[in-house]
Parts: C-alpha cells; sequence; structure tokens
C-alpha cells in the first residue's frame, strides 16, 4: 500500500524567496509520484509527475521536484515564489498500475511581499 | 479544449433532502472519480467507476451513491444530507491507457446543507 506525509501543513515564504515543500512516500512497489496545486474553491491541477524516467521532473509555473528513492521523497521546488504561488498543494502517490492513488494531507503556500 | 465539468458550482441543500451533483466529461476517460473534500483537508475518495464498472470505498456511507449512464456522464447522488456532508465535491477522470493514470479534476460542487 501507498502512503504519503508532508511536512509542515502550512510554510510561508518572501516574494522572491526559495519555496521547498516536501513530501515523503511509502510504497511496496515502485511509485508514481505527483504534485498538486489547488487554489481557493476550484479543483486540482496538476503540477508535475515522475513516472519513472528522469529522476528531476521539471513542471509548469517554474516548479520542479527530484525523486531521491533513497530518501523516499519528492520535494517541490521553486527558485523563486510569485504571488500566485499562494495555493494549496498535494504530494500523491500511486503504485505504477495506478492503483492505490493516495493524496497526502497538503501544504498550505502563503507567499509574503 | 477538453475538460471535466461539474454541475452546479454551488449547491445548497436542506437537512435530509436528496441531492444530485454533475459531472461530465470530454476527455472521453474510461475512470471517472469523486472525491469529498472538507476544508483544510486532502480529497478523500468516495468511489469510481472502470468504465461500467463500479468500485466503492470500504467506508464510503450507504448514504451516497453513484451513476455513470454513460462515458461523458458521472453522478453522485447523496440520499439523506446531513451537517456533516456539507464539504467540497471533486469529480476527476483518469484513462488507464494514457500516460500514467494522471487524474484530471473538475472544479468541485461546493455542498452547504442547512
Amino acid at each position: 500500500a501507498q502512503s504519503v506525509t508532508q511536512l509542515g501543513s502550512h510554510v510561508s515564504v518572501s516574494e522572491g524567496a526559495l519555496v521547498l515543500l516536501r513530501c515523503n512516500y511509502s510504497s511496496s512497489v515502485p511509485p508514481y509520484l505527483f504534485w498538486y496545486v489547488q487554489y481557493p474553491n476550484q479543483g486540482l491541477q496538476l503540477l508535475l509527475k515522475y513516472t519513472s524516467a528522469a529522476t528531476l521532473v521539471k513542471g509548469i509555473n517554474g516548479f520542479e521536484a527530484e525523486f531521491k528513492k533513497s530518501e523516499t521523497s519528492f520535494h517541490l521546488t521553486k527558485p523563486s515564489a510569485h504571488m500566485s504561488d499562494a495555493a494549496e498543494y498535494f504530494c500523491a502517490v500511486s503504485a505504477s498500475d495506478g492503483q492505490n492513488f493516495v493524496f497526502g494531507p497538503g501544504t498550505r503556500l502563503s507567499v509574503l511581499p | 479544449d477538453a475538460m471535466v465539468i461539474q454541475n452546479p458550482r454551488y449547491q445548497v441543500t436542506q437537512f435530509g433532502k436528496p441531492v444530485t451533483l454533475s459531472c461530465s466529461q470530454t476527455l472521453n476517460h474510461n475512470v471517472m472519480y469523486w472525491y469529498q473534500q472538507k476544508s483544510s483537508q486532502a480529497p478523500k475518495l468516495l468511489f469510481h467507476y472502470y468504465d461500467k464498472d463500479f468500485n466503492n470505498e470500504a467506508d464510503t456511507p450507504d448514504n451516497f451513491q453513484s451513476r455513470r449512464p454513460n462515458t461523458s456522464f458521472c453522478f453522485l447522488d447523496i440520499r439523506s444530507p446531513g451537517l456533516g456532508d456539507a464539504a467540497m465535491y471533486l469529480c476527476a477522470t483518469s484513462s488507464d491507457g494514457g500516460a500514467f493514470h494522471e487524474q484530471f479534476f473538475g472544479p468541485g460542487t461546493r455542498l452547504t446543507v442547512l
């Protein structure tokens, strides 16, 4: 079975600062990993996904994430935060056959002027 | 653009009065999901359809039912809404033949129970 933990339910950064949102997973089989973003009162939008190809994955809006098997991590980063990045971010994991898709609890990102 | 559409975006119902939420998709995906998301929580999977096959999560209350009359449409029926059912309901789709089982989400329907 798969599970996801996200360290920090709320992260605040200053505009222009580095964004780092942490995700650790547990999986008994090779995982697929995803980051989704949710703006207030909206559905979830895929930022990026890891599917056993390159370990450094680039996504939309300048975000990227690195799969580190030894650390069972898939942290999300962005070099310079923008006010429009303020949202809820969810890490998710599934088995490579698509089964057991599980969301993490989410991290709310605030960007301070 | 291909997309997942949910209607209505906001729904108000009374305690115990049945309500139906609607989801449609133009992606021609064979899998459709319904999630419940309460404030400041992750989405919780209620059930999903794999083509016409219905798959209920073990802890989904009997109060929640679903129908999928065709590939494009899926409905969530709440037979007797309680105050605890007030939440955002998200519909999502995926294609098992598509790339890596990514789920595409609709904008959600926010349900208020009075």
